[in-house]
C-alpha cells in the first residue's frame, strides 16, 4: 500500500521567513500530488495540485512546490511566510486517478511568530 | 453551491450508542468518502463511493457503516459507538478520475467525543 511521509511535524518560523515541508511517498506509479491547508478550526482547503507538465506548480498565497520523480518527492515552498500561514499543512497522494481515493501524510503544524 | 455539508458540527456520544454523520454535496460529483482524522496521523479514509449504490472499504473501515442511495449524500452510521472513534471526521467529494478530477473538496468537518 502506497504511504505518505511529511518529515516535520511542527515547524516555528518567524515572519518573513523562508518555508519548505517535506513529503515523499511511496508509489512507483504515476500519482496525482496535492498540498492542502487547514487553518485552526477549519476544513480542509487546496493550496496546489500536481496532475502533469511542469514538475514546478503554484498554488494560491505564494505557496508553491517542487515534484521530484526521481526522489519520489512533492516539497512545499514559500519564500516569506506570514502570520496568517499558522496553520496544518497537509500532503496527499491518488495513485492511478483513483477517484478521490486519497493518502494523505501525517502533518506539518507550522505556526508563524509576529 | 453550498458545497460538502456535513451534519452536526459536534456531538458527544456514550459508549455502545448509534448515530449517523450527515454528508451532502451539491457539485453532482461521483465520488465521495469519508476520512477520519487524529491527531500526528493525517487523515485516513474510512469508506467511499464511486457512485449511487456502490460503496467500498478503506483503510480503517471497522465499527463504520454507509449507504449511497443517492448522487448527493453520503451518510456515515456508527453502529455502536466507542472511545476510539473519538475524533473528527471529514467528508469529501470529487467529480471523476483523469486529469482535473482528482481534487478533493471537504466538508467542515464533525468532531465527535464517544465517553
Amino acid at each position: 500500500a502506497q504511504s505518505v511521509s511529511q518529515h516535520n511535524h511542527h515547524v516555528i518560523l518567524s515572519e518573513a521567513a523562508s518555508l519548505e515541508l517535506g513529503c515523499n511517498y511511496s508509489y512507483g506509479g504515476t500519482v496525482n500530488l496535492f498540498w492542502y491547508v487547514q487553518y485552526p478550526g477549519q476544513h480542509l482547503q487546496l493550496l496546489l495540485k500536481y496532475f502533469s507538465g511542469d514538475p514546478l506548480v503554484k498554488g494560491i498565497k505564494g505557496f508553491e512546490a517542487e515534484f521530484i520523480k526521481s526522489k519520489f518527492s512533492f516539497n512545499l515552498r514559500k519564500p516569506s511566510v506570514q502570520w496568517s500561514d499558522t496553520a496544518e499543512y497537509f500532503c496527499a497522494v491518488n495513485p492511478n486517478n483513483a477517484g478521490n481515493m486519497l493518502t494523505f501524510g501525517g502533518g506539518t503544524r507550522l505556526m508563524v511568530k509576529p | 453551491n453550498a458545497g460538502v455539508t456535513q451534519t452536526p458540527k459536534f456531538q458527544v456520544l456514550k459508549t455502545g450508542q448509534s448515530m449517523t454523520l450527515q454528508c451532502a454535496q451539491d457539485m453532482n460529483h461521483e465520488y465521495m468518502s469519508w476520512y477520519r482524522q487524529d491527531p500526528g496521523m493525517g487523515l485516513r479514509l474510512i469508506h467511499y463511493s464511486v457512485g449511487a449504490g456502490i460503496t467500498d472499504q478503506g483503510e480503517v473501515p471497522n465499527g463504520y457503516n454507509v449507504s449511497r442511495s443517492t448522487t448527493e449524500d453520503f451518510p456515515l452510521r456508527l453502529l455502536s459507538a466507542a472511545p476510539s472513534q473519538t475524533s473528527v471526521y471529514f467528508c469529501a467529494s470529487s467529480y471523476g478520475t483523469g486529469t482535473g478530477g482528482t481534487e478533493a473538496f471537504f466538508g467542515q468537518g464533525t468532531r465527535l467525543t464517544v465517553v
